[in-house]
């Protein structure tokens, strides 16, 4: 049982590039989430889905695009990466009420 | 809006001593309070958690109670040991559907010494 995939682990990109964080689940959960981590600001919320077909903004969802189209799913897109979108970016799954599954996290830097 | 305040780290303490951090949270109604933990280099694990009043949540030497009174959900761990060197987040899920935001606080890094 995989639980939260993410990947890559680690990425480095030069400003203006784009790419695709993955995050992929094998519990069926119907919620999921990307977080973004910075020093002294805790986790903000990204984007988030409750479920294939419906995400939602978060906190901070300038400069990302998810979409959900399977359960399984939900990849996190930087449209033309900044240095202020250097992070470590976690993807986190639920069902229901209980609490949310987190995955290892992708630490991404954008010089 | 719902909001999650936790003491300042870094927090030092040698192998033994008695841990507190301090958790207080803002909210609507009687939302379910989390504790999670972030080993180095790890994504955020859930430690312990309570879904109303008076509840104690318990996992692997660690304890909290949830104060209705006054909006806390302290972590407290009687004897730390080297192992227990993390990240420790205080969250809380509002009661209110139709949001994903489980709201955390913004951490506090403990290292505890031999």
């Amino acid at each position: 049982n995989a639980g939260v995939t993410q990947t890559p682990k680690f990425q480095v990109l030069k400003t203006g590039q784009s790419m695709t964080l993955q995050c992929a689940q094998d519990m069926n959960h119907e919620y999921m989430s990307w977080y973004r981590q910075d020093p002294g600001m805790g986790l903000r919320l990204i984007h988030y889905s409750v479920g294939a077909g419906i995400t939602d903004q978060g906190e901070v969802p300038n400069g990302y695009n998810v979409s959900r189209s399977t359960t399984e799913d939900f990849p996190l897109r930087l449209l033309s990466a900044a240095p202020s979108q250097t992070s470590v970016y976690f993807c986190a799954t639920r069902q229901g009420n209980q609490p949310q599954h987190f995955g290892d996290g992708t630490r991404l830097s954008i010089l | 809006g719902d909001s999650v305040t936790q003491m300042e780290g870094p927090v030092t303490l040698s192998e033994e001593a008695f841990l507190t951090i301090n958790c207080t949270y803002t909210a609507t109604g009687y939302p379910s309070l989390f504790w999670y933990v972030q080993y180095p280099g790890e994504g955020l694990q859930l430690l312990l958690k309570a879904t109303k009043a008076d509840d104690k949540g318990s996992n692997k030497g660690f304890e909290a109670t949830y104060r209705k009174e006054t909006t806390s959900f302290h972590l407290e761990k009687g004897s730390v040991q080297v192992s227990d060197s993390a990240v420790y987040f205080c969250a809380l899920m509002p009661i209110q559907g139709g949001s994903e935001k489980l709201v955390f606080g913004k951490g506090t890094k403990l290292t505890v010494n031999p």
